[in-house]
């Protein structure tokens, strides 16, 4: 049973350009879940996502950052127009139900915008 | 409102013992405790849900006073293996989103 994917697990983008983050949950889970984290720092919710509809995206940054998860294929976190600060691992997890349940965590995705 | 944790690092000597605190000024539903290991992702310890419940995982355990809104996770003859950052992440009611705490830093050398 494959754990969480997530790809790229590299991703350097420059300044203005887009920047798009896959997270495959693991096999029978619904709920996804995205964390950023800056370096040397703790995780932070960014948005949680059944199939098809965002439940919580108090987390995201009103502008740039968008969070889908489709019925078919993985979540998408898509950010535009990169600026520096954007620059963080991206951690997506995956539960089999809501919360009550531990979440397994992808390996991340490093982004660096240069 | 993010959960604080104490202390915010540890040195420890291999089979020494240690207690990581997570406290809030919200009720909880539930605690959530992680490890992670430097560039790795946090790999899941243990859920305690509110009643005042302890659980273990070979020598690693915790508790949960939801009258304090406290966890505190204990780390009992310690190993090198052991070492990491250790995360509480917190829920106010079931199905809410996790926030965590700043995380423990732990080092434990022979």
């Amino acid at each position: 049973n494959a754990g969480v994917m997530q790809n790229p697990r590299h991703l350097v983008r420059r300044r203005g350009q887009e920047a798009r983050l896959r997270c495959s949950p693991m096999k029978g889970h619904s709920h996804v879940y995205w964390y950023r984290q800056l370096p040397e720092e703790g995780l932070k919710f960014m948005v949680y996502l059944q199939k098809e509809n965002i439940i919580d995206e108090s987390g995201m940054p009103k502008e740039r950052f968008s969070a889908e998860f489709p019925k078919e294929g993985p979540s998408i976190l898509r950010i535009q127009q990169v600026v520096r600060g954007d620059s963080a691992a991206y951690f997506c997890a995956s539960s089999p139900r809501a919360l009550e349940y531990e979440q397994y965590f992808g390996p991340g995705t490093r982004l660096t915008v240069t | 409102q993010q959960p604080v944790q104490s202390p915010q690092a540890v040195i420890l000597r291999e089979g020494e013992d240690a207690v990581i605190n997570c406290s809030s000024s919200k009720a909880l539903y539930s605690v959530h405790w992680y490890r992670q290991k430097h560039g790795e992702a946090p790999v899941f310890l243990m859920i305690l849900l509110k009643g005042g419940e302890q659980k273990g995982h070979e020598k690693i355990s915790a508790s949960f006073n939801e009258k304090k809104q406290q966890s505190s996770l204990y780390l009992t003859a310690s190993q090198l293996s052991y070492s990491g950052t250790y995360f509480c992440g917190t829920e106010k009611a079931a199905g809410n989103k996790l926030t965590f705490g700043g995380g423990t830093r732990v080092l434990v050398k022979p």
